[in-house]
């Protein structure tokens, strides 16, 4: 099965600091998606990042990827209230037609 | 631009009632998902459209479930004969297919309610 499995299952945080999620796989991939849930906006595509890659940027986002120990980790720095939500991750195979397998999340609180 | 859109948002049915759920996707988008939300876990895949045509219905849980695409643009969701534990938030999702990046395009979600 190509679906992650998200560690910690919650994550309480105050605003300004760091959160560090991490997601789980078990077979070979060709890319691993994160999207974040909210009540305000829905599922939301975050990054994506290649088998082939290892680490990647985008605004407050970090994501790592280990092929090596099936693992991936979304770091974001300097957390708003705002990004409080549900975190998925969807690692993604040759063998898939596309869809998405996805785990049970990761709930992330930001308090003001 | 327009997002996916999908109605209706909310739906409550009684036990045993069909009902169709609505999804457009983002124009020019070819492949189209259908996912179930079960309260407190993550979306599972029910089915994949290519256009028109349905490549993928491993995840429909049951024959009530039928999904359909016919000019490979807006899709229809139909349950038929509705039971409780299809109370769930439905979601389509849409993608360009370009590059098999795969990023997918989420709609709002029909919320049904199955009494």
């Amino acid at each position: 099965s190509q679906q992650g499995e998200e560690d910690p299952q919650a994550l309480s945080i105050q605003e300004g600091e760091n959160a560090t999620m991490n997601c789980s796989y078990k077979t070979s991939i060709n890319n691993l998606q994160w999207y974040r849930q909210n009540s305000g906006r829905g599922l939301v595509h975050l990054i994506l990042i290649r088998s082939n890659e290892r680490e990647k940027h985008s605004g407050r986002l970090r994501v790592t990827l280990d092929t090596s120990k099936k693992s991936s980790s979304l770091l974001i720095t300097a957390s708003r209230a705002a990004d409080t939500a549900s975190y998925f991750c969807a690692p993604h195979g040759s063998s898939n037609t596309g869809k998405l397998i996805f785990g049970q999340g990761t709930t992330l609180q930001v308090k003001p | 631009g327009a997002g996916v859109s999908q109605s209706p948002r909310y739906k409550v049915a009684k036990r045993g009632q069909d009902v169709a759920l609505r999804c457009d996707p983002i124009s020019g988008h070819v492949s189209l998902f259908w996912y179930q939300q079960a309260l407190g876990q993550g979306p599972e895949f029910l089915t994949y459209f290519q256009n028109e045509a349905q490549l993928d219905k491993s995840g429909l849980p049951s024959d009530r479930f039928f999904a359909e695409r016919p000019e490979g643009s807006v899709s229809t969701l139909k349950i038929q004969r509705t039971q409780q534990e299809d109370s769930a938030v439905y979601l389509c999702a849409s993608s360009y297919h370009r590059d098999r990046t795969y990023e997918q395009y989420f709609g709002p979600g029909t919320r049904l309610t199955v009494t």
